[in-house]
């Protein structure tokens, strides 16, 4: 199984500053029909389920804030808040859908600081 | 609009057996794949099983393996998980969700609320 890893387990960050959560793959999950990487990255709160934020690495999902970004390549990627907002507070799992089974990274948790 | 509703949670005593149900709506279910993913309290998200949108194909997590069995009756939109010789550490939240749609595997744009599964004696 391919494993996630994030880093940093948790982050408090002030209101309107940037945060950046790290994600790792054991391996490689390019996808080679379209040359992009498998990498999605979600949101989930409190009592909710999560939702889909990015997804190929960088491309925002229907309705998300462009204040969210996605971006890396080979195993490391990064989600970007560029300035955080109150509704933002959730923790945030990476997800590779190269491979089943589909592995999440262990999670994110976001703050203010 | 897309919904998804788990039902068949509840309280089962280790060893004993559970079907959850996905119903599903506001796309064309017989198009899509489905995914059940689970989140034990306070922790993670797991990938528990997929099905095929024919329920030709379908693959299982190694923790599952053997014990729970995934199917589908696109006749009524809804997906189920049948779940037996259930372990304390099946115990979560349960939840169906829906690949964007595309000819590659694809990550998860519609979730149900979920349903929780407690085993304990």
């Amino acid at each position: 199984d391919i494993v996630m890893t994030q880093s940093p387990d948790s982050l408090a960050v002030s209101l309107g500053e940037r945060a950046t959560i790290n994600c790792k793959s054991s391996q490689s999950v390019l996808y080679s029909s379209n040359n992009k990487n498998s990498l999605a990255w979600y949101q989930q709160k409190p009592g909710q389920p999560p939702k889909l934020l990015i997804y190929w690495t960088s491309i925002r999902e229907y309705g998300v804030p462009d204040r969210f970004s996605g971006s890396g390549s080979g195993t490391d990627f990064t989600l970007t808040i560029s300035s955080l907002q109150a509704e933002d507070v959730a923790v945030y799992y990476c997800q590779q859908y190269y491979t089943t089974p589909f592995t999440f990274g262990p999670g994110t948790k976001v703050g203010i600081k | 609009q897309v919904h998804l509703v788990e039902s068949g949670g509840g309280v089962v005593r280790p060893g004993g057996s559970l079907r959850l149900s996905c119903a599903a709506s506001g796309f064309t279910f017989s198009d899509y794949g489905i995914y059940w993913v689970r989140q034990a309290p306070g922790k993670g998200l797991e990938w528990v099983a997929y099905i095929r949108f024919s329920g030709s194909v379908k693959y299982y997590a190694d923790s599952v393996q053997g014990r729970f069995t995934i199917s589908r009756d696109n006749s009524k939109n809804t997906v189920y998980l049948q779940m037996s010789n259930l372990k304390p550490e099946d115990t979560a939240v349960y939840y169906c969700a829906k690949p964007l749609p595309g000819d590659y595997p694809q990550p998860f744009d519609y979730w149900g609320q979920g349903t929780l599964v407690t085993v304990s004696s």
